[in-house]
């Protein structure tokens, strides 16, 4: 079955300094990756997405993933974070199967300070 | 733009109640889907919709039910609120597969007292 671990429930950064928010998977074959983004009393907002490929994304707001099959992970990177996004952060994984739906990660909080 | 609309951002109901949430998109999509989230927990899928009068269940289907009559809209029935069931919920749609981006409502903050 597939699974999805954000192992990091908070984080703080400093603005200005890089960010790398972690997710591994679980899933047997090549998975679709996706990383959405919760600002507060938003619904979620898509970020990036990995299919096949490359396995740098290069995503809205800055945000780039790195696929590693090797390690089953997909870990979202930010190399000069900005106040605007402090925010919830969700790792989801997809099987190629028409009629599935997406397994959510239990997201990471980011806070930016000052 | 897609636009995913849910019929209330706040809804206080008491237990016992038979509670309605609706969810309209305007994309033409093909499926829906019915998320609760809660502190610590994500994103836990509830019912997902692939046509209309199509339901599969998710992780957590106990305690509710769904409708799709119309393929623009897709209704979460607690047939009987209970106080576990205070949660925000998140409605979402997407097109064809799996690998097409979900695009998700502002969700309904529900209380149930």
């Amino acid at each position: 079955a597939q699974s999805v671990t954000q192992p990091d429930i908070h984080i703080t950064v400093s603005e200005g300094a890089s960010l790398e928010l972690r997710c591994n998977y679980s899933y047997g074959a090549t998975p679709y990756l996706f990383w959405y983004v919760q600002s507060p009393g938003q619904g979620l907002q898509l970020l990036l997405k990995y299919f096949s490929g490359d396995t740098l994304v290069q995503g809205i707001k800055g945000f780039e993933a790195e696929f590693k099959r090797s390690q089953s992970s997909f870990n979202l990177r930010k190399p000069s974070v900005h106040w605007s996004d402090a925010a919830e952060y969700f790792c989801a994984v997809g099987a190629n199967q028409a009629g599935t739906a997406l397994i959510f990660g239990k997201g990471t909080t980011l806070s930016v300070s000052s | 733009d897609v636009k995913v609309t849910q019929s209330s951002r706040y809804l206080v109901k008491r237990t016992g109640e038979k509670v309605f949430l609706e969810c309209v998109q305007d994309m033409d999509h093909e499926n829906m889907f019915w998320y609760r989230q809660d502190p610590g927990l994500g994103l836990r899928l509830i019912y997902f919709s692939y046509d209309v009068k199509m339901k599969e269940k998710g992780d957590i289907p106990e305690g509710y039910s769904v409708s799709r009559e119309k393929k623009e809209r897709f209704s979460l029935i607690l047939e009987s609120a209970s106080t576990n069931q205070t949660s925000m919920y998140l409605c979402a749609s997407n097109r064809g597969g799996p690998y097409n981006e979900q695009f998700f409502g502002p969700g309904t903050r529900l209380t149930v007292l």
